[in-house]
C-alpha cells in the first residue's frame, strides 16, 4: 500500500536558518504529493502540493520539488523564522482529489529567535 | 470564521461508554472526511461521506465505529463500547467536491480511561 516517510522531530533551528524536511513516498501509481501545516491549537492547512513529475510547489517561502526518480517530496525554506514554528505533514493522493490522503507522521519545527 | 468547526474539542470516556464527534463542515461544502492520528503515527482515513451517503468507509474499523452526514446537521464519528486504543485526534475535514481541497477541524482529542 501507499505510504509516506518523514523525518523524525523535532528539528530545532535558529530564525534565518536554511530549512529541509525530508520525505520520501511509496505508491503504486502517479501521486500527487502535498505539504500542510499545523501551527498550535489549528486544523491541518494545505501548504503547498505538486500533481507531476518535477513540478514545484511553493507557498509562503517554502518549496518542494516533486521527484519521481527518488520518490521524494523535500519541503525546504531558505530562511526561516519564529512565526514558522509548527507541524509539518507530507501527504500523498493516489487520484487527483484530496479526499483520500495518505499522511506522514509529521515533523515538528521549533524556530528560537 | 466559517472554517470546519469540531466539536467537543476534547472528550474523556470511560472504557465501555459511547464517544459521539461531532463535524460541521465548511457552509456548502457537501463532502466530509474523517481521520485519526493515533499517538506518535500519522493521520489515517477513516471514512469519506457525501450529504446522507458513505462514498469510500474503507479505513474505518469494521466493528463499533459508524458515521453519518445526515442532510440536516453537523456529521457524527460515533464510537461504541470505546477501548484504550480508541485514545486519538480525530480530525475531519470538509470540501465542496471531491477532487478539490479539503479543509480541516481543529481536531477531538479523545481519551478513553
Amino acid at each position: 500500500g501507499d505510504s509516506v516517510t518523514q523525518m523524525e522531530g523535532p528539528v530545532t533551528l535558529s530564525e534565518e536558518a536554511f530549512l529541509t524536511i525530508n520525505c520520501t513516498y511509496t505508491a503504486t501509481g502517479y501521486p500527487s504529493l502535498f505539504w500542510y501545516v499545523q501551527y498550535p491549537g489549528e486544523g491541518l492547512q494545505l501548504l503547498l502540493k505538486a500533481t507531476k513529475a518535477d513540478d514545484k510547489g511553493s507557498n509562503k517561502g517554502f518549496e518542494a520539488t516533486y521527484r519521481k526518480e527518488t520518490t521524494s517530496f523535500h519541503l525546504e525554506k531558505g530562511s526561516v523564522q519564529v512565526s514558522d514554528s509548527a507541524v509539518y505533514f507530507c501527504a500523498l493522493s493516489e487520484n487527483s482529489g484530496y479526499s483520500t490522503l495518505t499522511f506522514g507522521k509529521g515533523t515538528m519545527l521549533l524556530v528560537s529567535p | 470564521n466559517a472554517g470546519v468547526m469540531q466539536n467537543p474539542r476534547h472528550l474523556v470516556r470511560r472504557r465501555g461508554q459511547e464517544a459521539r464527534l461531532r463535524c460541521s463542515p465548511v457552509k456548502g461544502h457537501s463532502h466530509v472526511y474523517w481521520y485519526r492520528q493515533l499517538p506518535e503515527e500519522g493521520l489515517k482515513f477513516m471514512v469519506y461521506l457525501q450529504k446522507e451517503n458513505i462514498i469510500d468507509e474503507s479505513g474505518m474499523p469494521k466493528e463499533r465505529f459508524s458515521a453519518e452526514f445526515p442532510k440536516e446537521g453537523p456529521s457524527i464519528l460515533r464510537i461504541q463500547q470505546v477501548v484504550r486504543g480508541d485514545s486519538a485526534a480525530y480530525f475531519c475535514a470538509s470540501s465542496p467536491e471531491s477532487d478539490t481541497e479539503a479543509f480541516f477541524g481543529q481536531g477531538t482529542r479523545l481519551t478513553v480511561v
